[in-house]
């Protein structure tokens, strides 16, 4: 039973570099997010999908894009790292949008130097 | 702005006694409020939620109340056990707004 996974799990990017995170879902859920954990702060939403092909902005959304192509993945991409990006990155998937909760991946660590 | 709020950053309760983790909302839209636990280096899970139209809700040890007047939750367990250690979210809206969280240690 993988669920969420996400890779990868560490990385360690200079300003100014790109890189794409990794999400996968196999519980066939048609919503899938990206949110992000800073100390203080819980999770923001920076992305998130309805189904295959829809994205949408969250909360937080600048610096970032992502794509759904297939239903089971969600990709995250980072252009331009700042150091502002350092954060844990957590991917979830859900059936039907906030009544059932989310089902999360175990995070990226991400450091941008 | 946070919609979300759990003002207590962490608690400290000995096994056995009921720990009680508050959150507070600001949108009365909100019709939806859950509860997740958060190991570390792991991901959320999903623990308990609770619908507006109700003001309690209950699986097994944990318990969610919710008074809409105050626009406040709180999660009640009991009997808490050293494996509850964990940080407590709350989260609200249909975009799942999630409070700073709470790091609970229950203590053996």
């Amino acid at each position: 039973n993988a669920g969420v996974t996400q890779t990868p799990k560490f990385r360690v990017l200079k300003t100014g570099q790109s890189m794409t995170l990794l999400c996968a879902q196999d519980m066939n859920h048609e919503y899938m997010y990206w949110y992000r954990q800073d100390p203080g702060m819980g999770l923001r939403l920076i992305h998130y999908s309805v189904g295959e092909g829809t994205t949408a902005k969250g909360e937080v959304p600048d610096g970032y894009n992502v794509s759904r192509l297939k239903k089971q993945n969600f990709l995250l991409g980072l252009e331009s790292a700042a150091p502002s990006q350092t954060s844990v990155y957590f991917c979830a998937s859900s059936y039907s949008g906030t009544v059932y909760g989310y089902t999360f991946g175990s995070g990226t660590r991400l450091t941008v130097v | 702005d946070q919609q979300v709020k759990q003002n207590s950053p962490s608690l400290s309760v000995q096994e056995g006694r009921i720990s009680i983790l508050n959150c507070d909302y600001t949108n009365s839209m909100f019709d939806y409020f859950l509860w997740y636990k958060k190991y570390p280096a792991e991901g959320p899970t999903f623990l308990i939620s609770i619908s507006s139209i109700k003001d309690k809700n209950e699986d097994g040890r944990f318990t969610v109340f919710l008074n809409k007047s105050a626009k406040h939750l709180s999660l009640h367990i009991v009997p808490s056990q050293p494996g509850d250690s964990a940080v407590y979210f709350c989260a609200a809206g249909d975009d799942m707004r999630f409070g700073a969280g709470t790091r609970l240690t229950v203590e053996p």
